[in-house]
């Protein structure tokens, strides 16, 4: 089993649709969880920490589940700008440093 | 603007050469800095964790004298890949990790060895 797991998609969605990510993670003790956007080609951007009361920033909601070890990403009022691959992104606990342990993304496209 | 530089952002050459890739921090001092390696389609896999003055740590499976690593100042890593082949070309990232800093990722390095 893969550390983080995530449906690579490609979602394909219109602009202005509401969409949904989902990941998740075998190691229990995993301290840290994020989402990162990557473009084509490019290196990956931190979009969001990921914290257990959930939290949101502008059309971007995150929700982690520690129980199900379950992480989601919801993005509301899609643009054609968040067309990308978004990765699942968790710091297990190893005891010290920032070690992350990427999942294989899931690519959005979003069309007119 | 970047606080993470990588160099050179894309190399071409031919298989046996050695290529050396930079990874710098702008404005802060990066006591952990990482190597990733990504090949089409697949996740970010990290290669070492490399820390200022010590000899880095390589995850399971990547040979240590074919990447060489050395992080001999707060703001610098190099990443070597040594007698580089065809199965070597992938795309490199760097990230550093400093006090109050968090991890900031480099542009990547798209390696291409023919």
């Amino acid at each position: 089993r893969k550390e983080v797991e995530q449906d690579p998609g490609p979602f394909n969605v219109p602009e202005g649709a509401t969409v949904a990510f989902n990941c998740t993670y075998s190691n229990s003790a995993s301290q840290s969880f994020f989402w990162y956007r990557q473009d084509c080609r490019k290196e990956p951007k931190l979009l969001m920490s990921v914290y257990s009361s959930g939290n949101e920033d502008g059309r971007f909601t995150a929700q982690l589940n520690r129980a199900s070890q379950y992480i989601s990403l919801l993005i509301r009022d899609s643009k054609l700008s968040d067309s990308a691959t978004y990765l699942c992104v968790v710091n297990p606990f190893t005891g010290g440093g920032n070690k992350l342990t990427f999942g294989t993304g899931t690519q959005l496209k979003v069309e007119l | 603007g970047a606080v993470v530089s990588q160099h050179p952002s894309w190399v071409i050459c031919k298989s046996g050469t050695s290529v050396k890739i930079e990874c710098r921090s702008l404005d802060f001092q990066a006591t952990t800095m990482f190597w990733y390696r990504q090949f089409p389609k697949q996740s970010l896999m990290l290669m070492a964790t490399s820390n200022e003055g010590s000899k880095a740590t390589y995850e399971q499976g990547v040979e240590k004298d074919k990447f060489l690593i050395n992080h001999a100042s707060l703001t610098l890593s190099t990443l070597t890949v040594t007698s580089a082949h065809p199965e070597d070309s992938s795309f490199y990232i760097c990230s550093a990790f400093g006090q109050n800093q968090p991890q900031h990722f480099g542009d990547g390095t798209r390696l291409s060895i023919l």
